[in-house]
């Protein structure tokens, strides 16, 4: 079983719906959530960061990770084709200060926001 | 410029062959990072480097070598490429700060997309 496991989609919406994109774990040493977004032929880049238990909020994007169910969310909300992307959600532990980019990574979904 | 540069951008190879991917940054950042990308099975880790006297493996290193020629150029090197490291490759650096703090920030590459034939 994979450490961090993501739904594959691929995901299509039409513009303007609220989109759910969900990961979930096994590993209970896990603190910081994050998500990355990768447009086509490019590289990821980080769009959301999240310690612990909580909500975190940056315009139309919301992070949602819930520790107690080994659960994190990313909610997109009137979404516009320029969100069409690979989401990617990765992960690390606490290790002290000595951290290094060791991130898990899930699979990735594809998401598709038509006109 | 980005900031992030890696070439070749793509590289067809045949089974047998040393490739050599080679990325270079000015972000000044000191940790740098090999990542491979396959579809379902997202990024896993490859090598990652401190900085230039510090390398470690990844989760995948079998296969693999690198060189950390300065700070800023990390090379990536197979040198005997089979069919099943067909894959997008990506290079990251990371501020050591953002370590610290575990922000979990990696600053990627744009990506090199190998095919071993």
């Amino acid at each position: 079983q994979k450490e961090v496991e993501q739904d594959p989609g691929p995901l299509s919406v039409p513009e303007g719906a609220i989109v759910s994109l969900n990961c979930t774990y096994s590993n209970s040493a896990f603190q910081y959530f994050m998500w990355y977004r990768q447009y086509s032929r490019k590289g990821p880049e980080l769009l959301m960061y999240t310690y612990s238990s909580g909500n975190k909020e940056d315009g139309r994007f919301t992070a949602q990770v819930d520790k107690s169910s080994k659960y994190i969310s990313l909610f997109i909300r009137d979404s516009q084709p320029s969100d069409s992307a690979t989401y990617l959600c990765a992960m690390t532990a606490r290790d002290g200060g000595t951290s290094y980019g060791k991130l898990t990574f899930g699979q990735g979904t594809i998401l598709t926001v038509h006109p | 410029d980005a900031d992030v540069t890696q070439t070749p951008r793509n590289r067809i190879t045949k089974t047998g062959k040393r490739i050599m991917l080679e990325c270079s940054q000015t972000k000044g950042h000191d940790r740098m990072y090999w990542y491979r990308q396959d579809p379902g099975l997202g990024l896993r880790l490859i090598y990652y480097s401190f900085d230039v006297k510090d390398i470690n493996k990844g989760e995948i290193s079998d296969g693999y070598s690198v060189s950390r020629q300065a700070q800023a150029k990390f090379s990536l090197s197979l040198e005997s490429a089979i069919p099943n490291q067909t894959a997008l490759y990506f290079c990251a650096t990371s501020d050591r700060l953002a370590g610290l703090l575990n922000t979990g920030e990696l600053f990627f590459g744009e990506g090199s997309r190998l095919t071993v034939l």
